[in-house]
């Protein structure tokens, strides 16, 4: 049971390139999120799922697209990368309901220059 | 809208005690705490729901203040491994229970 992952773990891209952050989760989790750390700012979330089929905006969803195409699988697009967009992303996972707790993967860090 | 954490930072000897708040200016049904040590992902602590029910951490304790629409973390007899940056989280609306963070409070233990 490796929880939740993703891949890279640390990525550099010159601005205007694009790129996919992975995540895969292995719990059977319906929900699944996409959040980014900014130093001192806390967890901004950006897109959200809950369910295979059906993504929808979070806080921040400006420069980013999602699909769920399976429950296990959530990634995140980036389109065209800006240097605002330099960041840590982490993907978490939850069972569906309110009051559950979210498994984290360890993060992708992203500089953009 | 962000929940609101204090301190910002703190320092402690390890044994001492310390309580981290968290407050918000929209009517809270729940409350989520968790820990992220530096460079790693944040970890589950506690879940406090409306009605004073917790789920979580056993040697960490929390309370819940609906009215005041308020929530405290309290760690007593502190050890080094409690070091990190410690957040609260309150469910935004109509997103599949996914979180508002606040900015953190960095706590750290030393011997």
């Amino acid at each position: 049971n490796a929880g939740v992952t993703q891949t890279p773990k640390f990525r550099i891209l010159k601005i205007g390139q694009s790129m996919t952050l992975q995540c895969t989760q292995d719990m059977n989790h319906n929900y699944m999120y996409w959040y980014r750390q900014d130093p001192g700012m806390g967890l901004k979330l950006i897109y959200y799922s809950v369910g295979a089929g059906i993504t929808d905006k979070g806080e921040v969803p400006n420069g980013y697209n999602v699909s769920r195409s399976t429950t296990e699988d959530f990634p995140l697009r980036l389109e065209l990368a800006a240097p605002s967009q330099t960041s840590v992303y982490f993907c978490a996972s939850s069972p569906p309901g309110a009051a559950h707790e979210q498994y984290f993967g360890p993060g992708t860090r992203l500089t953009v220059t | 809208q962000q929940p609101v954490q204090s301190p910002q930072a703190v320092i402690l000897r390890e044994g001492e005690d310390a309580v981290i708040n968290c407050s918000s200016s929209k009517a809270l049904y729940s409350v989520h705490w968790y820990r992220q040590k530096h460079g790693e992902a944040p970890v589950f602590l506690m879940i406090l729901l409306k009605g004073g029910e917790q789920k979580g951490h056993e040697k960490i304790s929390a309370s819940f203040n609906e009215k005041k629409q308020q929530s405290s973390l309290y760690l007593t007899a502190s050890q080094l491994s409690y070091s990190g940056t410690y957040f609260c989280g309150t469910e935004i609306p109509n997103s599949g229970y996914a979180l508002n963070f606040g900015k953190g409070t960095s706590l750290l233990v030393t011997p």
